[in-house]
């Protein structure tokens, strides 16, 4: 499996600010996708991060506040906009190969005072 | 969307018990996959299942892919304290969303020395 460095792994900031988490893997990957974990919860996609183009996104995310961007094969970025309390979560980063099996970053631990 | 119902929502064992956790799905799936997520880490994956019926093991872990490929079940042999985490089951539900995956809402399993 592809070794997945998410960076930064924790930040506490202020509400109304942005954060940019970037996420590296050690090889090219086909698929990269990034995912919110509220607190307590399960994990939800946010969008596929498409190479060169615009990332696609699932119902109930918008590119005004996850601008994603992917411009090569082993990197990605996710940036939460505008933050407000109710965007502290765990963001994940996650790749797949081309076949159905999906690994996962350590994840950003993200607290929106 | 699509959801995943995953039970139970928690268990609390004594080591050496066995341990079996199921999800179950009003649609069907095409790859089943299981994971652990440690505090503070990213999902781990475990089992992935490919095959409606699929039986596969992973040292004391067994899990299944239902017939009817809207269920799947984790059984945990002889558990030990580092068995201690939170399980998700994830579906992806076709063969061209490579990485996607629909999340199960997890068990917390503690296991008591």
């Amino acid at each position: 499996s592809a070794v997945i460095s998410q960076k930064p792994s924790r930040d506490i900031c202020q509400r109304g600010t942005s954060l940019t988490i970037q996420c590296q893997v050690d090889s090219q990957v086909t698929m990269m996708f990034w995912y919110r974990q509220q607190p307590g919860q399960s994990l939800t996609l946010i969008a596929t991060a498409n190479q060169g183009s615009e990332a696609t996104y699932e119902s109930g995310f918008v590119i005004d506040k996850f601008p994603i961007s992917r411009p090569n094969l082993t990197f990605s970025t996710l940036t939460v906009s505008n933050m407000s309390p109710e965007d502290s979560s765990i963001y994940l980063c996650s790749v797949s190969g081309g076949n159905t099996e999906a690994f996962f970053g350590q994840g950003t631990r993200l607290t929106v005072v | 969307g699509q959801q995943l119902n995953q039970s139970p929502q928690s268990m609390f064992i004594q080591e050496g018990e066995d341990v079996s956790m199921n999800c179950t799905s009003s649609s069907i799936f095409n790859t089943w996959l299981w994971y652990k997520q440690d505090p503070g880490e990213g999902p781990v994956l475990l089992i992935a299942l490919y095959k409606a019926g699929e039986l596969t093991s992973n040292g004391r872990l067994t899990a299944q892919f239902g017939i009817t490929r809207k269920d799947s079940f984790l059984n945990i042999s002889a558990s030990i304290p580092s068995d201690v985490g939170i399980y998700f089951c994830a579906g992806q539900a076709s063969r061209t969303s490579y990485g996607k995956l629909t999340f199960g809402q997890g068990t917390i399993l503690t296991v008591h020395p």
